[in-house]
C-alpha cells in the first residue's frame, strides 16, 4: 500500500518568507514518481514537480526548490521569498509507474500575508 | 500540450436525478484516465480507473452502480453519477496517462452540488 504523509495541515508566513512544505511517503515499489501539486481556490490543479525515484538530485525552478531523500523517503518542498500568490493547498503525490495511479497527501495550506 | 478537459465545469442538479461529467484529452491518446473525487477542504481521492475498451476498475467503498464510467475512446473518459443526492456533492478531477508513458495529466474539475 502507498501512503503520502502531509503532516503540517497549514502554514502561515509573511510576504517574502521562505517557507517549507513536509512531504514523507511510503511505498514497497523501487520504482515511483512523486509529485507536487498546487491547488488554488478556483480548485484546478496546478502541476509543480515530478521526480522518479532513481533521480535523487534536487531541483530548483525559479523560487521553487524540491529536496528528494531516499533514504529518509521524503520530498520536501520550499519556496523562498514567499508572495501572497503562492497562498494555496499544496499537495505530494506518489504514483505507482505500473498502475499510474496517483495517492495524495492530505495537503497543506499555505497563506502568505501581505 | 497534453490538456485535459473536463464538462462542464460546474453543474447544480436536483436529487435523485443523473449527472454525466465528460473528461477529454485534447492532445493526447489517453489509454487509462482516473477520476478522483474532492470533498471540501479534503484531499483527492480516486474512485476508479478507466481503460479504454474494458469495464472500469474501482476502488474499494466506491459503488460501481451509482458511479458509471465508459471509456469510449482514446480521448474521451465519462462518469456519470446516478440518482444523485446531496452527499455526492463534491469535486471530481479526471486525470489521463497518454498511451505508452507513466505521465498523467488532470482536468480542471467539475463542480456538482446536488440539491
Amino acid at each position: 500500500a502507498q501512503k503520502v504523509t502531509q503532516a503540517q495541515t497549514e502554514i502561515s508566513v509573511v510576504e517574502k518568507e521562505d517557507v517549507t512544505l513536509d512531504c514523507v511517503y511510503e511505498t514497497r515499489d523501487t520504482t515511483y514518481y512523486l509529485f507536487w501539486y498546487k491547488q488554488p481556490p478556483s480548485g484546478e490543479l496546478v502541476f509543480l514537480i515530478r521526480r522518479n525515484s532513481f533521480d535523487e538530485q534536487n531541483e530548483i525552478s525559479g523560487r521553487y526548490s524540491w529536496n528528494f531523500q531516499k533514504s529518509t523517503s521524503s520530498f520536501n518542498f520550499t519556496i523562498t521569498a514567499s508572495q501572497v500568490v503562492d497562498s494555496a493547498v499544496y499537495f505530494c503525490a506518489l504514483s505507482n509507474t505500473n498502475a499510474g495511479k496517483s495517492t495524495f497527501g492530505d495537503g497543506t495550506t499555505l497563506t502568505v500575508k501581505p | 500540450g497534453a490538456v485535459v478537459s473536463q464538462h462542464p465545469s460546474r453543474v447544480i442538479c436536483k436529487s435523485g436525478t443523473s449527472v454525466k461529467i465528460e473528461c477529454r484529452s485534447l492532445d493526447f491518446q489517453a489509454t487509462t484516465m482516473f477520476w478522483y473525487r474532492q470533498f471540501p477542504k479534503q484531499s483527492l481521492m480516486l474512485m476508479a480507473t478507466s481503460n479504454e475498451g474494458s469495464k472500469a476498475t474501482y476502488e474499494q467503498g466506491v459503488e460501481k452502480d451509482k458511479f458509471l464510467i465508459n471509456h469510449a475512446s482514446l480521448t474521451l473518459s465519462t462518469l456519470t453519477v446516478t440518482s444523485a443526492h446531496p452527499e455526492d456533492s463534491s469535486f471530481y478531477i479526471c486525470s489521463a496517462r497518454p498511451r505508452g508513458t507513466n505521465e498523467q495529466y488532470f482536468g480542471p474539475g467539475t463542480r456538482l452540488t446536488v440539491t
